[in-house]
């Protein structure tokens, strides 16, 4: 069955960066697309960005200048980094499979607060 | 960036009674219409996508409607397993943006 899980450190300091990594199983990296998505506390999610299937990405323009997205399709892992984090970057994580029609499987989030 | 703007923010309604909840879009997005389920603590859940096509396993009283700027999902027959936050997301152009959610709860 399709399953994608998130991993990283729940604490990041502000200015530092954030690495996160998106284990998937149950579909291949080079048939569908997984986006990153990210959602504080209370409030709706925003689409942070794409690693397509063909190996090439999108970003949130908002996001862009502090954001990558890599992968290992030999390993089945999707990589988020993002620089100068602030504290309002704190929220859940969440990579989705992205069939490009809606994110038809979430993982299960990891919690990233930022603070010293 | 398109904005998509739902309504009601919150909505308490009674077990077997129909909901609607609305989205309305800062321009066209052309039926690139997503809505989803959250229960609180959990991961959100796709319910539809085309604006109107029910995605697998969702049970047959959702249903979404709507074009152009304006969609809805609706809600047949209340059950206590729907008490949730729903949100719309549309994929018409980047970035990909959502609502800011409706609050279901039972009256």
């Amino acid at each position: 069955q399709v399953q994608l899980k998130e991993s990283g450190p729940g604490l990041v300091q502000p200015s530092e960066t954030l690495s996160l990594t998106c284990t998937v199983s149950g579909f291949s990296l080079t048939s569908y697309s997984v986006s990153w998505v990210r959602q504080p506390s209370g409030k709706g999610p925003e689409w942070m960005g794409r690693m397509w299937y063909d190996g090439d990405t999108a970003y949130n323009s908002a996001l862009k200048s502090r954001l990558s997205i890599s992968r290992d399709t030999s390993k089945n892992q999707v990589f988020l980094k993002m620089n100068s984090l602030q504290t309002d970057d704190t929220g859940t994580y969440y990579c989705t499979r992205d069939p490009l029609l809606g994110f038809d499987y979430w993982g299960q989030g990891v919690m990233v607060t930022v603070s010293s | 960036d398109i904005r998509m703007t739902q309504s009601p923010a919150s909505l308490s309604a009674s077990l077997g009674e129909t909901v609607n909840i609305e989205c309305l879009a800062s321009e066209d997005i052309y039926s690139d219409l997503a809505w989803y389920q959250q229960k609180p603590g959990k991961s959100p859940q796709l319910l539809i996508y085309n604006a109107n096509s029910l995605q697998n396993g969702v049970p047959s009283r959702f249903s979404g409607s709507g074009s152009g700027t304006q969609y809805s999902l609706k809600i047949n027959s209340l059950q206590s397993e729907d008490v949730a936050t729903y949100f719309c997301q549309q994929y018409n152009n980047y970035p990909y943006t959502f609502g800011a959610g409706t609050k279901l709860e039972l009256k």
